[in-house]
């Protein structure tokens, strides 16, 4: 069965300092992967997605992920985070029946100003 | 535009109470829709999703249930709440399966 592992529980940085975290998944087929944001009091949000093509995929507010089909990995980066930028981070990837999406445990990111 | 409601926002229910949440989805047809719970730092966890009125599939089983009745309602329910249903309900659609989600503004459900 597919799974989603997102490496960092919390995340702690400081304004300007580069952000990456980890997200991995198990099902080797054809992928959709996803990331989601949800900033403090609001809903999940859509932050960037990969379907095909260039691997390296840019998303709202400066950020970016990475598809690295050899390492099972989509990594979310951001070169100077704001401290705008707190909030929950979730990975995603459709299940193998390519049914529905299955979320990581999300990697709360607090960036102090 | 389309757009997602769901309601109510928060809701405090004795234990064996009944449980009725409701998600509809404006300007679009025949969406995939999915109800997931968030337990913090345990992410989002599928209950239930429909491609079609009257489709439902469960992923965990539990004592929730779903139900389409129209192309656009989806409704969660219980007939006896538990301790263990407290957590917040989030509803999501999608226009095809493989498309990101666009989320509701969830339920917080606390069973008393």
């Amino acid at each position: 069965a597919q799974s989603v592992s997102q490496h960092n529980h919390h995340v702690i940085l400081s304004e300007a300092a580069s952000l990456e975290l980890g997200c991995n998944y198990s099902y080797g087929g054809t992928v959709n992967l996803f990331w989601y944001v949800q900033y403090p009091g609001q809903h999940l949000q859509l932050l960037l997605k990969y379907f095909s093509g260039d691997p390296l995929v840019k998303g709202i507010k400066g950020f970016e992920a990475e598809f690295i089909k050899s390492k099972f990995s989509f990594n979310l980066r951001k070169p100077s985070v704001q401290w705008s930028d707190t909030a929950e981070y979730f990975c995603a990837a459709p299940n193998q029946a390519g049914t529905a999406l299955i979320f990581g445990k999300g990697t709360t990111l607090s960036v102090s100003s | 535009s389309q757009t997602i409601h769901q309601w109510p926002a928060t809701l405090v229910q004795p234990v064996g109470s009944p449980l009725s949440l409701e998600c509809t989805v404006e300007g679009t047809s025949n969406p995939n829709l999915y109800w997931y719970r968030q337990a913090a730092g345990r992410g989002l966890q599928l209950l239930f999703y429909s491609v079609g009125i009257g489709q439902i599939s469960s992923e965990v089983p539990q004592n929730l249930s779903a139900s389409r009745p129209q192309d656009r309602q989806f409704i969660l329910s219980s007939k006896k709440l538990l301790l263990s249903d407290s957590g917040f309900y989030l509803c999501a659609w999608s226009e095809n399966r493989g498309d990101g989600y666009t989320f509701g503004s969830g339920t917080r459900l606390t069973v008393v």
